[in-house]
């Protein structure tokens, strides 16, 4: 009930293509959900968050999409550019105590 | 990364050897945490802390403990490193709902 899944593990996209991670989460209590981006030698740094209140959030390039019956949320990278090729992780928490239940993560890199 | 550093950034050690880390912030942020990175694993929390003296176990704190005397320090130690020890380090601490984090200890276990 603490998992959170995400897929998929690794990703290669054009540049200028739509890059796609996953993720999916079981405990219903989960309501805050952020996306980590981390480039290698460097810790994650915080991308970009929902709460299940709204279906999406754009920020930029960036969109979380949010299925709260489904139990999964996406991060869409829109034109993707090679200066996004790095590890992506998902996460989920309850804001009672924002602990972070960490996904797998997904190395994505973009082809010139 | 702005704001938390930790040292060492790299370090070789024996089996059996005890091993402190360090994390320090100078956000005055009251919530630190302590995880380990491995592939396929994503980040997994070690320890964290919520406040001067008050810490708590999170998923894999077997083999590791903690201590915080400041509020801008937080220290890990293994207390006996082990090959499965083996692992990048990651401090983080947090203002409101986001995690900010240092730029990792790379830990190898011989």
């Amino acid at each position: 009930q603490q998992q959170v899944k995400q897929s998929p593990q690794s990703l290669i996209v054009q540049k200028g293509g739509i890059s796609i991670i996953n993720c999916a989460y079981e405990n219903t209590a989960f309501d805050y959900f952020p996306w980590y981006q981390q480039f290698p030698g460097k810790g994650p740094a915080l991308l970009i968050a929902i709460r299940p209140d709204v279906s999406e959030k754009k920020e930029g390039r960036f969109t979380i999409s949010f299925n709260k019956s489904a139990k999964q949320f996406s991060l869409h990278i829109m034109d993707s550019q090679p200066g996004d090729s790095a590890t992506y992780f998902c996460a989920a928490s309850r804001d009672s105590n924002y602990q972070l239940i960490w996904g797998a993560g997904t190395k994505l890199i973009i082809k010139p | 990364d702005a704001g938390i550093t930790q040292s060492p950034r790299h370090k070789v050690t024996e089996t059996g050897t005890p091993v402190t880390l360090r994390c320090h912030q100078t956000e005055n942020h009251r919530y630190m945490y302590w995880y380990r990175q491995d592939p396929g694993h994503g980040l997994r929390l070690i320890h964290y802390s919520y406040g001067v003296k008050d810490t708590d176990k999170g998923e894999v704190s077997d083999g590791y403990s903690v201590s915080r005397s400041k509020t801008e320090d937080f220290l890990l130690t293994l207390e006996s490193a082990t090959s499965s020890q083996t692992s990048v380090y990651f401090c983080a601490s947090r203002r409101s709902e986001t995690q900010y984090f240092g730029p990792g200890t790379r830990l190898l276990v011989l």
